[in-house]
């Protein structure tokens, strides 16, 4: 299964853009990449995913390199509610579909 | 509202006692899939399942069992509980792998004494 390199924390002042690297130098041609975020103790939540293509929703845009061996999340605007533990994590492909693992992921502090 | 629904969201209970912590998601979804979460390991796969009556290991099954007899249910069983599954426990769903994100819930915190 494809690990993930995330730094461990990162500051961001309030109405910047956040960019939050991920490595996954072995991830295979099959694998998503997913980002999620967990505030305080809740259930994580999910933000974005990709497989090749730069994707955008409503919470962030998700850069993934030509090469697929890293991704950047961007958060446009970042809030004080923003502040969280993001997580980049990569499908396991093949027949261990479904299993999934979660790096140590990124502390994001938001700063006023 | 679509969610993922565990109970309960907090058991404090005695070593060697069984107990089950029930997950409940209303989305028709597929997958589901159980997690621990320790203070500086993260969040670690324990088991996960496909579909009904199907099934598999993830990281840390050990000292845990798991059945799919519904689409919508997957307790995870804790036959003789020891104070190392003292930890916080996700379920997860989604309507498949690869393609759809993940729903979590909101958590059960157990303690075992």
């Amino acid at each position: 299964d494809a690990k993930t390199t995330q730094p461990p924390s990162m500051d961001c002042a309030e109405g910047r853009a956040a960019n939050l690297p991920c490595n996954h130098s072995t991830i295979s041609g099959n694998e998503y990449v997913y980002w999620y975020r967990q505030i305080h103790s809740q259930g994580p939540q999910y933000i974005i995913h990709g497989l090749k293509n730069n994707e955008t929703n409503e919470m962030a845009s998700l850069i993934i390199t030509e090469d697929r061996k890293s991704s950047t999340l961007i958060l446009p605007h970042a809030t004080l509610r923003d502040t969280a533990v993001y997580y980049c994590i990569v499908e396991a492909g093949g027949t261990s579909y479904g299993k999934l693992t979660f790096g140590q992921g990124t502390i994001l502090t938001v700063h006023p | 509202e679509a969610q993922v629904t565990q109970n309960p969201r907090y058991l404090i209970t005695v070593t060697g006692k069984k107990l089950t912590v029930t997950c409940s998601q209303n989305m028709n979804h597929e997958y589901m899939s159980w997690y621990r979460q320790d203070p500086g390991l993260g969040l670690r796969q324990i088991y996960y399942s496909m579909n009904v009556e199907v099934t598999d290991k993830g990281d840390v099954p050990e000292g845990y069992k798991v059945s799919r007899k519904e689409k919508r249910n997957f307790p995870l069983i804790l036959e003789s509980p020891s104070p190392n599954q003292t930890s916080l426990y996700f379920c997860a769903s989604s309507f498949s792998t690869g393609i759809y994100g993940y729903t979590f819930g909101s958590g059960t915190r157990l303690t075992v004494v």
